[in-house]
This record gives C-alpha cells, structure tokens and sequence, in this order.
C-alpha cells in the first residue's frame, strides 16, 4: 500500500460537528500534504508540511486545521466552519529534498449528513 | 511559486489510438516531472516520471518527453486498451522546493 495509510476509508458527519482523518506514513518522507477532490475535479490542496511542528497552509485551508507532532502522522481536522466538507480526502508526502514520488493514502470520503 | 497547467481537460480516443496530454510549468528551476494515474474511486499512483537532464523517456506503452526550453512536459500512450480509462495528473517540483504542484489532471475515456 505504498506505506501511507489512511483512516477511515468512509466518514459520515452531522452538521456543526468536527472531525478529525487521520494519515500516517512509516516511508521516513518529511514532507505531507492533504488534498481535497470533488467529484470530476482535480487535486486541491489544503495543508502540507515539511518537517515536524510545522506546516504551511495550502490554498483552501479555512474550515480546516492540522498538526505535525510526529514525522509520521500528519492528521487533519475538518472543523464546523468549512462549509461544504462533503468530499474525497487525500494524503500524500514524499521527500522533497531529493525529489522522490508522492505516496498517496487511499483516501477518506466524507459525508455530512 | 511553481504553477502547472494540464490540457486538455477531458480526452476521448478510439481503442488501440494514441492519447498525448501536455502540461506546462513555470518555474525553469523546475527538475522532476511525474505523472499520476487515478482510476475510479481509488488513490493516484506514480506510472512515470522524468528528470530534466534527459528529454524523453519510456516505459512499455507510455512515454514521457520534456522541453526545458519551452518548459512543457507530454505524455504520450500509445495503442491505448480500456484500462487506460482513468484521470492523469502531471506535476513539477525542483529540490529544494516546499511542494509538489499539480496540473488540474485530465479525464481520459478509451472507447471500445
């Protein structure tokens, strides 16, 4: 599974509420990224981060928040201010320094109900 | 920063014809150029990739050529089958750089 894992696969969620997906990677990769992907839509990103305790945010970041405690887990949290949270959610990283594929996890789908 | 831009959009080719999607980046510091293969439902993943000290390379029925002077990268797939149905999405990045950034990805249907 290219060693990036996500979880859960499905993700069902009440308006008002937040929740948190979580990605992790024992690829030792620095860099991690989230995307969202809209149906028939390409890969935007939200968030991404290149070393620990650190991160940058991507170019739809409101209504979303991360953390970068640990090099492996970069997990995000879709909180009651995004709108329309209704998507498939992507993870990736790669190591940056010396320009190695992105790794992605298999997505998160999640539905607000 | 680096942006990318994928054409076309959406691509529709007869069984056993060629497809070719092309991508431009900006930054001319730009050296690794991958492409990603997303079928239905399921996570992108790496089918090839180049480097900018070469202009072409080639894999089975996939090529990939890159002109650094024009900064343009191609994909071509020749003798295209129904598997080949998927989302592509080309990207750029160079060492050093924060991220790796994405074309818009094309939708590419093979008619039986």
């Amino acid at each position: 599974d290219g060693g990036i894992t996500q979880s859960p696969k499905y993700l069902f969620r009440k308006e008002g509420q937040n929740v948190t997906l979580s990605c992790e990677q024992n690829l030792n990769h620095d860099a991690m990224y989230w995307y969202r992907q809209d149906p028939g839509q390409g890969l935007r990103l939200i968030y991404y981060s290149q070393i620990v305790n650190d991160f940058q945010k991507g170019d739809i970041a409101e209504g979303y928040s991360v953390s970068r405690e640990k090099k492996e887990s970069f997990p995000l949290t879709v909180t009651s201010a995004q709108k329309n949270p209704t998507a498939f959610y992507l993870c990736a990283s790669n190591q940056i320094r010396v320009n190695t594929e992105a790794f992605f996890g298999q997505g998160t789908r999640l539905t607000v109900v | 920063g680096e942006n990318v831009e994928q054409h076309p959009s959406t691509l529709s080719v007869q069984e056993g014809d060629s497809a070719v999607i092309k991508c431009t980046y900006s930054d001319s510091a730009s050296n690794y150029f991958p492409w990603y293969k997303q079928e239905l439902g399921k996570r992108p993943q790496l089918i090839i990739d180049i480097r900018s000290n070469v202009g072409e390379k080639k894999d089975q029925r996939i090529a990939v050529t890159l002109n650094k002077t024009a900064k343009h990268f191609s994909l071509h797939i020749t003798e295209t089958q129904p598997e080949d149905s998927a989302v592509y999405f080309c990207a750029a990045t160079r060492q050093g750089a924060q991220k790796l950034v994405f074309g818009q990805g094309t939708r590419l249907t093979i008619n039986p």
